[in-house]
């Protein structure tokens, strides 16, 4: 059971939107920054927003992040086959100390 | 260009230890905070612990407390993961990656290939 709630899976053909939510509470997402990370099949994770909406250098302006309370989304527009890949949240828990991730979200583009 | 490269992953008994390595490179590894984060097969990411830049502060997940120490050598720009009393549900790939700040989390900006360790009888 992940501290940070994600829907386990996405879906969407190319050229669509797609959001993917991550949920948490009042001592990670509520206090703290959320980042995502981007891991392709069978490669190690790769940072893709940091600090709730900053894009890294070399990510693409279709992926974006936003945060609101005690939740935050990342949203992909122009949907690409090779945005294929599983989706991570992950902020800092104040009441742990500890960073937590969400489950993770394997999208699919159909 | 910033690497990270693990080693010391492999097939160990259930209760023995394992000690993982992780060395930088293409950064002043001395003055960032690094993690360890772990998947296990099929699974996602579980964050383990942190060090601060200069080793004196480490925060680990309460399932590995009192397993598991993550040191440093800045002197070889290596960070360590010291694994104990290792269980059947430890097995994972095994992943350093670099905070973009000295201490307290930020955020990993960059991630090694990972290392695989199997606990088996």
């Amino acid at each position: 059971q992940s501290v940070l709630t994600q829907p386990p899976s996405a879906s969407g053909t190319p050229g669509q939107r797609v959001t993917i939510s991550c949920s948490g509470s009042g001592s990670n997402i509520g206090s703290n920054t959320v980042n995502w990370y981007q891991q392709l099949p069978g490669t190690a994770p790769k940072l893709l927003i940091n600090s709730n909406k900053e894009r890294p250098s070399g990510v693409p302006d279709r992926f974006s992040g936003s945060k609101s309370g005690t939740s935050a989304s990342l949203a992909i527009s122009g949907l690409q086959s090779e945005d294929e890949a599983d989706y991570f949240c992950a902020a800092w828990d104040d009441r742990l100390n500890a960073v937590v991730f969400g489950g993770g979200t394997q999208l699919t583009v159909l | 260009q910033v690497q990270l490269v693990e080693s010391g992953g492999g097939v160990v008994q259930p209760g023995r230890s394992l000690r993982l390595s992780c060395t930088g490179s293409g950064f002043s590894f001395s003055n960032y905070a690094m993690h360890w984060v772990r998947q296990a097969p099929g699974k996602g990411l579980e964050w383990l612990a942190i060090i601060w830049y200069d080793g004196n502060t480490r925060f680990y997940v309460d399932s590995v407390k009192g397993r598991f120490t993550i040191s440093r050598d800045n002197s070889k720009n290596t960070l360590f993961l010291q694994m104990n009393s290792l269980r059947v549900e430890d097995t994972a790939v095994y992943y350093c990656a670099k905070d973009r700040g000295s201490g307290t989390y930020y955020y990993f900006d960059f991630w090694g290939q990972g290392t695989l360790v199997t606990v088996s009888s």
